[in-house]
């Protein structure tokens, strides 16, 4: 299975803040990449898919970068409905692997 | 539009089974593949393994293997899930989700609670 290491496993800042989640993959997955946010009793939602398309009604500030294998997801300025857990997830191989999470609160 | 509904939260004991269902609307039910994902409280998410309505294929974690047992009802578009021998270690939120390469969209989530 393609492990995914994300970092950090938490996070702590301010509004309007920029924050920056990384994932790691264990091997070559090219765009293959989806980033998820989970707000506090709700399930999962896609923010960003192929890597960098953001999913639909997902607002601008959010971002994703590749740089080799390493995935970043970037929050341009923090706003408080952003607060929640974050996951990467691979879609190259069965079976689709995701990241640790990262939880982020506000500072 | 696209609705995964699950089945409410479950209490059950130790030992029985429990059966969690994922009813799909708004989309064509056979086209999709249907996961299921386990989370425990504070914890993140883990795959259990999907069914594919299309042809009843279906695909499990090592983990789960012997755990979880997948089935699909094509005529009501829902999808069920069988936990059986549980113990308090399957204690966990669980969620269906509709994937083709992404989870695009994911039901609510149903807590089951195993303890005597």
């Amino acid at each position: 299975d393609i492990q995914m290491t994300q970092s950090p496993a938490s996070l702590s800042a301010s509004l309007e803040e920029i924050v920056t989640i990384t994932c790691q993959a264990s091997q070559d997955i090219g765009n293959w990449l989806a980033w998820y946010q989970q707000k506090p009793g709700k399930s999962p939602q896609l923010l960003i898919y192929d890597a960098t398309s953001l999913a639909d009604g997902v607002p601008s500030r959010f971002s994703g970068s590749r740089s080799g294998t390493q995935y970043s997801l970037k929050i341009s300025r923090l706003q408080v409905e952003d607060i929640g857990s974050y996951y990467c997830q691979q879609a190259h191989s069965n079976p689709p692997t995701f990241g640790g999470g990262t939880k982020l609160e506000l500072k | 539009q696209v609705q995964l509904q699950q089945s409410g939260a479950e209490l059950a004991k130790p030992g029985t089974s429990v059966k969690l269902s994922c009813k799909a609307s708004g989309y064509t039910f056979t086209s999709y593949y249907i996961y299921w994902v386990k989370q425990r409280p504070g914890q993140g998410l883990e795959w259990i393994g999907y069914i594919y309505p299309g042809n009843g294929g279906t695909y499990y974690s090592e983990k789960f293997k012997g755990k979880a047992t997948f089935t699909a009802d094509t005529s009501s578009s829902t999808a069920y899930m069988l936990l059986g021998s549980l113990t308090p270690e399957d204690s966990a939120y669980y969620f269906c989700a509709r994937q083709r390469y992404y989870f695009d969209y994911w039901g609510q989530g149903v807590m089951v609670t195993v303890s005597s």
